[in-house]
C-alpha cells in the first residue's frame, strides 16, 4: 500500500495568513492527489484533484502543487470559515490512502 | 451534481451483521464510481470500498476484505455496504461518496455520514 504522511499534523495561524501543508507519498503517485476539508461533525470535502485542479466552487485562495512523491496545499488570506482540518489523498493506487490528517487552528 | 444519503448504521454487538445503504439523487448515479470511506471517534479517514458504475469491478481496504461486500442497484440509484463479522474497530462513521469524471479518479460529493457503533 502507498503510505501518505501529511505535515505538520498540527498548525496555528491567523486570519490574513498564508499556510503550507505538505503531503509525501512513499512513491509515485503520478499527480493522483487530492485534498478535502473536513469541519467536525460533517463530511469531507473536495478542494483540490490531480494535484492542482481546483473543484467547481472553491475559492481560489486555495492551491495544489507537485510532483513524484511530494505535493502542497496553499491557502493564501486565511478566511475564518477556512479553520478545519485537511487531508490528502492518493488515488494512483488502491487502496485509496489517506493523510493523517492537519488540523488548522485559529492563532 | 449528486446528493447522497446514507441509512442503516446503529449499535451492533461485535460478530453479529449490519448493512449500510446510500441513496443517490441528482445527476446519473449510474455513471459513477462509488465508494466507502470511514472515520472512527476522533481519528481520520479510512478508504474502505469501491464499486465501479456498473458494479462489475469493486475493491476492498485489507483490513475489511472477506468480511464486507459493496454492491450497487443502478434501477433504484442505491449503493449498499454489507458488513458482516463486526468488530470493535469496525465502529465509525461511513461516508459514501461518488467518484468523480475524468482521467484521474477523486471523491467529489459525499453523503453525511452514518454511525456505527460496534459493542456488547
Amino acid at each position: 500500500d502507498i503510505q501518505m504522511t501529511q505535515s505538520p499534523s498540527s498548525l496555528s495561524a491567523s486570519v490574513g495568513d498564508r499556510i503550507t501543508i505538505t503531503c509525501r507519498a512513499s512513491q509515485t503517485i503520478r499527480a493522483s492527489l487530492n485534498w478535502y476539508q473536513q469541519k467536525p461533525g460533517k463530511a469531507p470535502k473536495l478542494l483540490i484533484y490531480a494535484t492542482s485542479s481546483l473543484q467547481s466552487g472553491v475559492p481560489s485562495r486555495f492551491s495544489g502543487s507537485g510532483s513524484g512523491t511530494d505535493s502542497t496545499l496553499t491557502i493564501t488570506n486565511l478566511q475564518p470559515e477556512d479553520f478545519a482540518t485537511y487531508y490528502c489523498q492518493q488515488s494512483h493506487a488502491i487502496p485509496f490512502t489517506f493523510g493523517q490528517g492537519t488540523r488548522l487552528e485559529i492563532k | 451534481q449528486v446528493q447522497l444519503v446514507e441509512s442503516g448504521g446503529g449499535v451492533v454487538q461485535p460478530g453479529r451483521s449490519l448493512r449500510l445503504s446510500c441513496a443517490a439523487s441528482g445527476s446519473s448515479f449510474s455513471s459513477h464510481g462509488m465508494h466507502w470511506v470511514r472515520q472512527a471517534p476522533g481519528k481520520g479517514l479510512e478508504w474502505v470500498a469501491v464499486i465501479s458504475y456498473d458494479g462489475s469491478d469493486y475493491y476492498y481496504a485489507d483490513s475489511v476484505k472477506g468480511r464486507f461486500t459493496i454492491s450497487r442497484d443502478n434501477s433504484k440509484n442505491t449503493l449498499s455496504l454489507q458488513m458482516n463479522s463486526l468488530r470493535s474497530e469496525d465502529t465509525a462513521v461511513y461516508y459514501c461518496a461518488s467518484q468523480g469524471y475524468g482521467s484521474f479518479y477523486y471523491l467529489d460529493y459525499w453523503g453525511q455520514g452514518t454511525l456505527v457503533t460496534v459493542s456488547s
